[in-house]
């Protein structure tokens, strides 16, 4: 099975500090993605990526930065947190090959950030 | 633009009877259609997809959906509903012509489905 792997399930930052969200897969997909969840908005897109180095936006890139430097590794970088960044960030990878499992995503456990 | 529609909030459905959680969606091109469900505490996953084919698929613990092109609707089924069966449900689309665009999964706002016993 895919195995995506959030580094931390819980973290606590303050406004203006600069937080890294770490994002591991072990099959190979050459997509990676970042959504966020808040209760009546459903998941957003803020990143995603088809390959190294290679990123675009989503619908909510604002206020994130992502780094791609090594296939299974896709970070989420908030440059400056602010508290309406406060939020469950899920990870997601996918590849859109002909092999079996093919197109569908398969997330990570989630990244509970609070921003005080 | 592709969008996703799930109109209820909320779905409440005895123990033992049948349920359904409604999707409607929008895409420019053909559509990849999904759905996703999430556990309490849980990361989301996978139920079901419709790509191409059988208009009626099967997917994981029992669920189906039906895709009904006319309509432009994926509504996720189930003939006996188990407590167990309680969490949010996700409808997600995937305009797989949109070119850049093809790669990215638009999720619905989700519906909180409540088996009853």
């Amino acid at each position: 099975d895919v195995k995506v792997t959030q580094s931390s399930r819980y973290l606590v930052k303050r406004t203006g500090e600069k937080v890294f969200l770490e994002c591991v897969q072990d099959m190979d997909h050459e997509n990676m993605f970042w959504y966020r969840q808040d209760p009546g908005l459903g998941l957003r897109l803020i990143y995603f990526s088809y390959d190294v180095k290679m990123k675009e936006k989503g619908d909510i890139p604002e206020g994130y930065s992502v780094s791609r430097e090594k296939k299974e590794r896709f970070s989420l970088i908030l440059e400056s947190a602010s508290t309406n960044q406060t939020s469950m960030y899920l990870c997601a990878s996918r590849t859109d090959s002909d092999l079996p499992g093919a197109n569908v995503l398969t997330f990570g456990a989630g990244s509970r950030l609070t921003v005080l | 633009a592709q969008s996703v529609a799930q109109p209820e909030d909320q779905v409440n459905v005895a123990e033992g009877n049948p349920l359904t959680v409604k999707c409607t969606y929008s895409v420019s091109g053909n559509p990849y259609l999904f759905w996703y469900v999430q556990y309490p505490n849980r990361g989301l996953q996978f139920l079901l997809k419709y790509i191409t084919g059988d208009n009626l698929v099967k997917g994981s613990y029992g669920f189906e959906a039906e895709f009904n092109k006319s309509q432009t609707s994926f509504h996720l089924k189930k003939p006996t509903a188990l407590v167990s069966d309680s969490a949010l449900y996700f409808c997600a689309v995937r305009d797989w012509n949109s070119g850049a665009g093809s790669y990215q999964l638009t999720f619905g706002k989700g519906t909180k489905l409540s088996v009853i016993p």
